[in-house]
């Protein structure tokens, strides 16, 4: 059964700042990862995805997937206070449907 | 564009009623998902259905039913309310019946068992 764990459970991080999420998962031969964001009391959107090793740049975001070390990342560079929100990462589970991570919660300061 | 609607928004039951939420959606996505989501943690599948009158267990089955009487909606019984299953019940679609595809989501259901 594919299991995704996330790092840090929480993280306050001043306006300006880089922030780095992660996300382990259990089974290297997943093809499929993505990050959703959820505003507080709203519904939680996809924010990028991605099917290979590698990296991939959107903006002030960047994902970054290595599946020989079993790690996938989310980092964004100038942080905002409209960056706050819980952060969860999503892989396939052995169902072959997506499994989410527990979330990391991201206040930014202003 | 398309909508995901669910209905009701809150949702208060008494310990051991049975309960029944309600998800429409206007994307003509053919799969569907029922979620939990306790606390602003992470988010646990119920049941999804990949087409009309289908339905697959998730992990977190037990206790509850699920119905998919017509491609656009998605309807989710708990069958008797327990307190430890408070939580905010989230409905999902994605287009096409493969693993690996977008989904967007309702606003939610927030669920109060007295």
């Amino acid at each position: 059964q594919q299991k995704v764990q996330q790092s840090p459970e929480s993280l306050i991080v001043p306006e300006g700042a880089m922030t780095s999420l992660n996300c382990t998962f259990s089974d290297s031969a997943s093809q499929y990862f993505a990050w959703y964001r959820q505003h507080s009391g709203k519904a939680p959107k996809a924010l990028m995805s991605i099917f290979s090793n590698g990296e991939k740049e959107e903006g002030r975001f960047t994902i970054h997937l290595n599946k020989a070390s079993l790690h996938f990342s989310l980092h964004i560079r100038d942080s905002q206070p409209s960056d706050s929100a819980l952060y969860l990462c999503a892989g396939p589970s052995n169902t072959n449907k997506v499994v989410f991570g527990t979330g990391t919660r991201l206040q930014v300061l202003p | 564009g398309g909508i995901i609607t669910q209905t009701p928004k809150f949702l208060i039951g008494q310990e051991g009623q049975k309960l029944t939420l309600k998800c429409q959606q206007n994307f003509n996505h053919d799969t569907m998902y029922w979620y939990r989501q306790d606390s602003g943690k992470g988010l646990r599948l119920i049941y999804y259905s990949i087409t009309e009158n289908d339905l697959q267990k998730g992990d977190l089955s037990e206790g509850y039913d699920a119905s998919r009487e017509k491609k656009s909606s998605f309807s989710l019984t708990v069958t008797s309310a327990q307190k430890n299953e408070m939580a905010v019940f989230l409905c999902a679609s994605s287009p096409g019946t493969g693993d690996y595809a977008e989904q967007f989501f309702g606003p939610g259901t927030r669920l109060t068992v007295l």
